[in-house]
């Protein structure tokens, strides 16, 4: 157990529906990196905040949107959902804000949009 | 742009043969890799990096520039090996994931 906890375990919604998926990082780290594992697109990097602060952003699309709050948990919000956002969201947390440090990952959420 | 090409989606050996799990990388900067390691029904984990040239768990891997090549290595594949291998490229703060090998590991 990496101290990564991700709520809820599977979510299954409708198309064009908004949800949100919620990371608690492990205690002490301020680091916090979402991820979205697919099938056609592999495990693709999302976006990290740092302490409250957007850090980094990947290939995320302009319907998600995350924030990280003060106690540096965070959430990423899916809106208009499609059938092809149904994936594998993984969260993971490191202890500064550099990808030198091990990213501890979650045990994901399982996203189905039908 | 980076890129993490693992060839193999599938790769099955016999306990005790050598396994190797190829992954090639295309990046214009100085490279930093990783091998992540999921076994069955517990979450992505990191297995090694490159820059601290350790053996974990009898695997190994070196980064060969010239090649752009990051293969994992291990001369004596056991059962409790087989798993989903992801090889990664760090850019800046973020990861970039090869597709991913399953190992299979018979006895």
């Amino acid at each position: 157990d990496s101290g990564v906890t991700q709520t809820p375990k599977h979510l299954i919604t409708a198309t064009g529906q908004r949800v949100t998926l919620r990371c608690s990082p492990r205690s002490g780290d301020l680091s916090v990196y979402w991820y979205q594992q697919s099938l056609d697109q592999g495990l693709q990097f999302l976006i990290q905040y740092y302490n409250g602060e957007e850090r980094a952003k990947g290939n995320i699309l302009e319907r998600f949107s995350a924030q990280q709050f003060p106690d540096l948990h965070s959430e990423l919000n899916l809106s208009s959902l499609e059938l092809g956002d149904s994936a594998l969201y993984f969260c993971a947390s490191s202890v500064g804000s550099s990808g030198q440090y091990e990213q501890y990952f979650g045990p994901g959420t399982r996203l189905t949009v039908t | 742009a980076q890129r993490v090409t693992q060839p193999e989606k599938l790769l099955s050996v016999f306990k005790g043969a050598p396994v190797e799990l190829k992954c090639n990388y295309s990046y214009s900067g100085s490279p930093e890799l990783f091998w992540y390691v999921q076994y069955s029904r517990q979450r992505l984990q990191l297995l090694l990096r490159h820059i601290s040239r350790e053996s974990i768990k009898g695997f190994t891997a070196d980064l060969n520039k010239g090649e752009t090549s990051f293969h994992l290595k291990k001369p004596f594949a056991q059962e409790e090996d087989s798993a989903m291998y992801y090889c990664a490229l760090l850019s800046g703060s973020r990861l970039t994931f090869g597709e991913g090998t399953q190992l299979t590991v018979n006895p």
